[in-house]
């Protein structure tokens, strides 16, 4: 069973960098057919897209956030990785990673747990 | 940017049907799905590609979508369906988007 972990800092100051890392277990990055993604939603408001990559490191990247996010790959680690830069409050939310079908669709079918993100001084 | 607009709220008598509507500019051109996610969880997949359930998924859970609008519909509503209700819409001009959300409560 594919299971996705995400891990970092549960507090980051204003102004300084979000970094989060995904692992996965249960299955490899390498496998075709599929991307892998960040999704955020902050408290009591609904889900929004941060960005997506292959394990090509071809990347995809919402057009809102795009100027301060950068999403990488390791496979040797299996393990995919989110930094979003000059944060502020507003970038206070539970982050997931998630799969997400690479063919028609790119439909999320499997998730992390989430991990809460606050920023704050 | 592109939109997907859900409203806000579904009410649902138990074994009654609820109908959950997106709206986005020929949606149905794209591929649509639906997240059903409870409360301090994490949202699970529902309906991909419009109308196909995937493996564990109440066959009380459709979709459809064409024109402007996508519909998820739970039919025979149980009170363990009470959750908020995404959709999301994937193509390679507008990539990745979430609708609004919809909380769906069963009465």
């Amino acid at each position: 069973q594919l299971q996705l972990q995400e891990s970092g800092p549960g507090l980051v100051k204003p102004s300084e960098t979000l970094s989060l890392i995904c692992t996965v277990s249960g299955g490899s990055m390498t496998s075709s057919g599929y991307y892998w993604g960040w999704i955020r939603q902050p408290p009591g408001k609904g889900l929004e897209w941060i960005g997506t990559i292959y394990y090509s490191g071809s990347t995809y990247y919402n057009p809102s956030l795009k100027s301060r996010v950068t999403i990488s790959v390791d496979t040797s680690k299996n393990q995919f990785s989110l930094n979003l830069r000059s944060v502020t409050a507003a970038d206070t939310a539970v982050y997931y990673c998630a799969r997400q079908g690479a063919t028609s669709g790119g439909y999320f079918d499997y998730w992390g747990q989430g991990t809460l993100v606050s920023v704050s001084s | 940017s592109y939109e997907l607009t859900q409203p806000p709220s579904v009410s649902v008598s138990p074994g009654q049907t609820a109908s959950i509507t997106c709206s986005g500019d020929k949606l149905g051109d794209k591929s649509a799905c639906w997240y059903q996610q409870k409360p301090g969880q994490s949202p699970v997949l529902v309906i991909f590609q419009d109308n196909k359930r995937p493996s564990g998924i109440p066959e009380r859970f459709s979709g459809s979508n064409s024109g402007i609008t996508a519909t998820l519909t739970i039919s025979g509503t149980q009170a363990m369906d009470e959750a908020d209700y995404y959709c999301q819409a994937w193509d390679s001009s507008t990539l990745c988007v979430f609708g609004t959300g919809t909380k769906v409560t069963v009465l």
